[in-house]
């Protein structure tokens, strides 16, 4: 079966802290794409990142960084020197194909906040 | 390039009655797909629609009903509401079925007193 999950619930740091969100994943397609998404307090879904499953080099982008490794079935993600504006609950997402089915399945999402 | 545009983004609504949410994908996208998302269940797949038709469905009863219009456009119906639906409907549009790339809109908050 398909399945994400973030055991982290909520994490607190404070501003410059570098923190890492842990995800883990579950599925039985040889290849898939994983995704992040950030939800702000106003609810928006916004993308962070795509993921295939081909590619596992490592990612960065300003200060956010993803490290994929196939073989532990993880995807982590790692804000450097945190804001306060990353303060967001972040989703780590993996598409489900096949037959009728056709969605993203969601961790249950870690809640960062960054205290100033 | 506009976004994933739903209106309305916020309701209220009382039990026994019905309520339709509408999403404009970005233009362009054929796939529109809609979650619902609560605080005990997190983010669930509600059902998915491309080019005019219902290509899969999530695990919802049949009070949760959809359409998409020739310009892509979408609408979910929710009717006989019941307390439990209250929850942040979100839509994600791309460009095909089965899409390696959804962007969301901002999600309409339903609230059912």
């Amino acid at each position: 079966a398909q399945k994400v999950t973030q055991a982290q619930t909520e994490i607190s740091v404070v501003e410059k802290e570098d923190v890492t969100l842990d995800c883990v994943y579950e599925t039985r397609d040889t290849t898939y794409y994983l995704f992040w998404y950030k939800q702000p307090p106003s609810g928006e879904l916004v993308f962070l990142i795509r993921r295939n499953s081909f590619d596992e080099q490592n990612e960065i982008s300003g200060r956010y960084s993803w490290n994929f490794q196939k073989s532990t079935s993880s995807f982590n993600f790692t804000i450097t020197a945190s804001q306060v504006v990353d303060s967001a609950v972040y989703f780590c997402a993996l598409p489900h194909y096949g037959g009728a089915t056709n969605k993203l399945i969601f961790g249950t999402g870690t809640l960062l906040a960054v205290q100033p | 390039k506009a976004g994933v545009t739903q209106t309305p983004r916020y309701l209220i609504k009382t039990r026994g009655q019905q309520v339709t949410l509408s999403c404009s994908p970005i233009s362009g996208h054929r796939s529109v797909s809609w979650y619902q998302q609560t605080p005990g269940q997190g983010l669930q797949f509600l059902f998915e629609y491309f080019s005019e038709t219902q290509r899969n469905k999530g695990n919802f009863p049949g009070r949760f009903s959809g359409r998409q219009f020739s310009n892509s456009r979408s609408e979910m119906n929710v009717s006989t509401l019941e307390l439990g639906d209250s929850a942040l409907y979100l839509c994600a549009s791309s460009l095909v079925s089965q899409g390696r790339g959804y962007t969301f809109g901002s999600g309409t908050r339903l609230t059912v007193v």
